[in-house]
């Protein structure tokens, strides 16, 4: 069971938008910065987003973030079946004093 | 261009300890304001952080795994690890080691290795 809340997949045609949420507590996305993740199978998570917002260099702006509250949000425009992948929310813990991840949520580009 | 590269053995046998090293290049582990951390992802399911360690050897551990786990750190060798006993089949998992994104900022990680099976196994 992870601390944060994602939901399990979620697909949208190329071209299209897609929006993944994350959800928290006050113990974490209320208090502290949130990065987000993409998974390609067979290799490490790259970092997409971090900061609540802020794109790494390299990361194409198609790929935005947002918090509000104890929750956040991944918005990507512009799909790509590239883009086909499993996106993860993260960030820390006071409660737990450590880092915590969200379930992971599967992109399908149809 | 930091790099994070793991080792250790692939296989461990139940109640055994597991061993993996990170060694890091391109920058110094000592360098001030970045945490050096270990995260799991067992087979098809997400990600979990272990722990993390600074260059002084502040450590923080995950509360679930805190009484299996020790993290170290050789700065001299640029390498930090760690050690997970009386391992189950349940620690079968892809490790990796990571870095955060510096500044103290412990929300995000930037650097990651490319990750090591482990798999516990008789």
């Amino acid at each position: 069971q992870s601390v944060l809340t994602q939901p399990p997949s979620v697909s949208a045609a190329p071209g299209q938008k897609v929006a993944i949420s994350c959800s928290g507590s006050s113990s974490n996305i209320g208090k502290y910065y949130v990065s987000w993740y993409q998974q390609l199978p067979g290799t490490a998570p790259k970092l997409l987003i971090y900061g609540n917002n802020i794109r790494p260099s390299g990361i194409p702006d198609r790929f935005s973030g947002s918090k509000s509250g104890t929750s956040a949000t991944l918005a990507i425009t512009g799909l790509q079946t590239g883009d086909e992948a499993d996106y993860y929310c993260g960030t820390w813990d006071s409660s737990l004093n450590g880092g915590v991840f969200g379930g992971g949520t599967k992109l399908t580009v149809l | 261009q930091v790099q994070l590269q793991e080792s250790g053995p692939g296989l461990v046998k139940p109640s055994q300890t597991l061993s993996l090293t990170c060694t890091v290049s391109g920058d110094s582990i000592s360098s001030a304001g970045y945490y050096w951390n270990w995260i799991r992802q067992h087979p098809g399911k997400g990600l979990e952080w272990i722990g993390h360690i600074y260059y002084s050897g502040s450590t923080y551990y995950n509360p679930s795994l805190k009484s299996r786990i020790t993290i170290s750190i050789d700065t001299s060798k640029n390498k930090f690890s760690l050690k997970l006993s009386s391992v189950t089949a349940a620690d079968t998992a892809v490790y990796y080691c990571a870095r955060d994104l510096g500044n103290y900022d412990t929300t995000g990680y930037p650097k990651w290795g490319q990750g090591t099976l482990v798999t516990v196994s008789s």
